[in-house]
């Protein structure tokens, strides 16, 4: 059976470091990969797509990027955080066509 | 543009009591709805979608195109149908899929 695996759940990081959080999928291949913002008030943000390796689609202009090295993993990194970067990160991932999505753990992450 | 719309941040009713939690879009081709939930300390999941046109935990919706949207409604509402609900449009390419802010529902015993 398709798996998703976030890491970490939760990350505390300073002003002004990178991040990496990371996504990978198992029981599947050439899966849609996601990574929405959860925001209170806000709903669900789409930030990034991508329906192939190395094939990355930004909905919204920031300080984050998204990076698929392998099939199965999606990585959502930063070079500098700032404190707006504060939030609930979820990765999903889908079939293709017109299967519905699938949504990891999530990870929260603080930045102080 | 793509666009969902969930008007109501909290809904609040009683048990027994009909549900209906309010959805809207803009999209210029033909989309793809669904319903997602997120119980407490759960992951979020799909609930239902308007293709599959069927009743999940006594949840229905149907998509209205005239009036562009697609209303979750439940007769008859149980203590744990609470939790968050977000409505979610996918394009025509069958790729990107956008959500609304979301509803969060409380049934009072």
């Amino acid at each position: 059976s398709q798996t998703i695996h976030q890491w970490p759940a939760t990350l505390v990081q300073p002003v002004g470091s990178p991040l990496s959080l990371e996504c990978t999928v198992e029981g599947t291949s050439n899966p849609n990969l996601y990574w929405y913002r959860q925001a209170a008030g806000r709903g669900l943000q789409l930030l990034f797509y991508s329906v192939g390796i190395g094939q990355i689609s930004s909905e919204v202009p920031q300080n984050l990027s998204a990076s698929r090295p392998q099939d199965r993993q999606f990585i959502l990194s930063s070079k500098k955080l700032l404190l707006s970067d504060s939030g609930f990160y979820l990765c999903a991932w889908k079939g293709q066509g017109t299967q519905p999505q699938h949504f990891g753990d999530g990870t929260r992450l603080s930045i102080l | 543009a793509q666009r969902v719309t969930q008007p109501e941040k909290l809904l609040s009713v009683f048990k027994g009591a009909p549900v209906e939690l309010k959805c809207n879009y803009s999209y210029s081709g033909s989309p793809e709805l669904f319903w997602y939930v997120q119980y407490s300390r759960q992951r979020l999941q799909l609930l239902l979608r308007h293709i599959s046109r069927e009743s999940i935990k006594g949840f229905t919706a149907d998509l209205n195109k005239g009036e562009t949207s697609f209303h979750l409604k439940k007769p008859f509402a149980q203590e744990e149908d609470s939790a968050m609900y977000y409505c979610a449009l996918r394009n025509s390419s069958a790729s990107k899929i956008i959500f609304g802010s979301g509803t969060r529902l409380s049934i009072r015993p």
